[in-house]
């Protein structure tokens, strides 16, 4: 079993639908959970973080974390054809910089 | 603030060459992570030096192998490359344990 799982999709909306994308993770230490975006051919943009439980919001963007059930989601509301991406969700193992990603979804925002 | 900068963007190297790739950290950011990322097995966690040394190391061969210079900009090295090293190779810097900024990446292919 993989530390972090995340259904690689595709996903593909309308313009201004609500998305949700998850992961589940293994290890009840993790505290971190971390989301990043990527572009094709570019590297990975840190979106946000939240640290152990609870919600954090930026902007359009939401990411939630249920330690109870190992849990982590990002929410994107009025979702715009710029948000097409990879999104990629990301915990920090034992020694914090050796993060574990999940397998990335793709997204696509249609107009 | 300039980003996380990569050299060479693209490279074509043969089977049992060795190749070195470069990266140069944000300003102040002393912690540079490596990973390499490919369709199959996603991103994964390569190596991370701090302050010239090695702190973590992913699972690897050893064929994979890195340094860290004073200025923090890092190389890694790659010897007797195989078919299966053709990858996007990305280098991440960070202030913090845990927020990690990437480059754009070297895209490696391996003939």
């Amino acid at each position: 079993q993989k530390e972090v799982e995340q259904d690689p999709g595709p996903l593909s909306v309308p313009e201004g639908a609500i998305v949700s994308l998850n992961c589940t993770y293994s290890n009840s230490a993790f505290q971190y959970f971390m989301w990043y975006r990527q572009y094709s051919r570019k590297g990975p943009e840190l979106l946000m973080y939240t640290y152990s439980s609870g919600n954090k919001e930026d902007g359009r963007f939401t990411a939630q974390v249920d330690k109870s059930s190992k849990y982590i989601s990002l929410f994107i509301r009025d979702s715009q054809p710029s948000d097409s991406a990879t999104y990629l969700c990301a915990i920090p193992g034992y020694n914090n910089n050796d993060m574990r990603f999940g397998a990335g979804t793709r997204l696509t925002v249609k107009p | 603030k300039a980003g996380v900068t990569q050299t060479p963007r693209y490279l074509i190297k043969t089977r049992g060459q060795q190749v070195t790739l470069s990266c140069s950290p944000i300003s102040g950011h002393r912690s540079v992570s490596w990973y390499q990322q490919t369709p199959g097995q996603g991103l994964q966690f390569l190596f991370e030096y701090f302050s010239e040394t090695q702190r973590n190391k992913g699972n690897f061969p050893g064929r994979f192998s890195g340094r860290q210079f004073s200025n923090s900009r890092s190389e890694m090295n790659v010897s007797t490359l195989e078919l299966g090293d053709s990858a996007l190779y990305l280098c991440a810097s960070s202030f913090t344990s845990y927020e990690q900024y990437f480059g754009p990446g070297t895209r490696l292919t391996v003939t």
